[in-house]
């Protein structure tokens, strides 16, 4: 089954406590993305990379770091995570990207609480 | 500026009857425009995205979109509400400057039996 897959679901951390949110994709998807949704804000762009070893920034980068060693995988790292990171999170992919005019998938979501 | 808009925070409406989630939308170039709906504890599912051709996009579980070129707008419509549809839509465009999805703020769609 085609799928994008987050891990941890659901995760209740303190301040200051690195933590890693995984994606991975299994449609051998080109673009991959990351999201946080927010109340009254929509979705809002984290990073996002258009291959292997090409990132790039995107609306709310500040205090994320990302990396794409392979093609199926693209880890959200919260190097210092702090309360106003709490949210829920997107992982996304599409075959070429989204001007392509191809489907974006989405994963099921990474609820994330720090306190 | 690339954006869209969903004018209501909520929409309710009875079970069998027709239900319309509003979107307008202002963009560069030529628009690609998704649906996508979130039920509780669930991801972002696809519904249907309109890139070129007929205005009237159908698309997963009855439901269809309109896209109006002149009143920039891309409306979700469904000709009889199920309680089973009641969840978060959200309408989104491509930013034709950067490789990304512009999302609106969300409807709740609330379907009473």
């Amino acid at each position: 089954e085609a799928q994008v897959t987050q891990n941890p679901r659901y995760l209740i951390t303190v301040t200051g406590k690195k933590l890693t949110v995984t994606c991975s994709q299994n449609m051998n998807h080109e673009y991959m993305s990351w999201y946080r949704q927010d109340p009254g804000l929509g979705l809002r762009q984290i990073y996002y990379s258009m291959n292997v070893e090409v990132t790039d920034k995107g609306d709310v980068p500040e205090g994320y770091k990302v990396s794409r060693k392979e093609k199926r995988n693209f880890p959200l790292i919260l190097e210092s995570p702090s309360p106003n990171q709490t949210s829920l999170y997107f992982c996304a992919s599409c075959l070429k990207g989204p001007n392509s005019g191809n489907t974006i998938y989405f994963g099921e979501g990474s609820w994330l609480t720090v306190v | 500026a690339q954006s869209v808009a969903q004018p209501e925070d909520q929409v309710n409406v009875a079970e069998g009857n027709p239900l319309t989630v509003k979107c307008t939308y202002s963009v560069s170039g030529n628009p690609y425009l998704f649906w996508y709906v979130q039920y509780p504890n669930r991801g972002l599912q696809f519904l249907l995205k309109y890139i070129t051709g007929d205005n009237l996009v159908k698309g997963s579980y009855g439901f269809e979109a309109e896209f109006n070129k002149s009143q920039t707008s891309f409306h979700l419509k469904k000709p009889s509400a199920l309680v089973s549809d009641s969840a978060l839509y959200f309408c989104a465009v491509r930013h034709t400057g950067f490789q990304k999805l512009v999302f609106g703020t969300g409807t709740r769609l609330l379907v009473s039996p």
